[in-house]
């Protein structure tokens, strides 16, 4: 998993804080996603990024939930005022290109854990 | 709504022979397919891809088979190696969607 920098590793949070999960791609991929994975579950897709625009985030809960990928810096993926719930593994992944048959490769994961 | 299924949760298999792990799809607009192996507190590894454009890809050790008519496809290592134990993951894509839809995978404990 070279290559794709997700920071932390552990987050612990207590309920009604904001938690703030960070991401750097590969170098030279202008495409992030952000995935979650509960308990005992396969990788739920979350939101998919390319510079400064959001492209599909039909995964994102409507509240409490946002992600952005600015021009200059990491992608953040930012959950306020947590709850028990939003404890699991945020993976994110990215590629060089949309629409070319060019796998997603990840980074190790943010556990939040939410006290 | 379950798009990609992994049925066995689990697969045992002795260190040498073949591992054949299975992954079914519904949606008939995927194109791009992937196989990912994970281990505990890592990320997911990609391993090996196919296009719906073709039936076989093979790499090394793996071999990936695609069944469009079925809607089905399998992932076949062989041989098996004890460093193969892992949470193996299809995923699916549609055509120019970014998103990847995941299986829920299967546990693969290769013994020696």
């Amino acid at each position: 998993n070279a290559g794709v920098m997700q920071n932390p590793r552990h987050l612990v949070r207590r309920r009604g804080q904001e938690a703030r999960l960070r991401c750097s791609p590969m170098k030279g991929h202008s495409h992030v996603y952000w995935y979650r994975q509960l308990p005992e579950e396969g990788l739920k897709f979350m939101v998919y990024l390319q510079k400064e625009n959001i492209i599909d985030e039909s995964g994102m809960p409507k509240e409490r939930f946002s992600a952005e990928f600015p021009k200059e810096g990491p992608s953040i993926l930012r959950i306020q005022q947590v709850v028990r719930g939003d404890s699991a593994a945020y993976f994110c992944a990215s590629s060089g290109y949309r629409d070319n048959n060019q796998p997603q490769h990840f980074g190790d994961g943010t556990r939040l854990s939410i006290l | 709504d379950q798009q990609v299924k992994q049925n066995s949760p689990s697969l045992s298999v002795q260190e040498g022979r073949i591992s054949i792990l299975n992954c079914d799809y519904t949606n008939s607009m995927f194109d791009y397919f992937l196989w990912y192996k994970k281990y505990p507190a890592e990320g997911p590894t990609f391993l090996i891809s196919i296009s719906s454009i073709k039936d076989k890809n093979e790499d090394g050790r793996f071999t990936v088979f695609l069944n469009k008519s079925a809607k089905h496809l399998s992932l076949h290592i062989v041989p098996s190696q004890p460093g193969d134990s892992a949470v193996y993951f299809c995923a699916a894509r549609r055509n120019q969607g970014g998103k990847l839809i995941f299986g829920q995978g299967t546990e693969l404990s290769v013994k020696p």
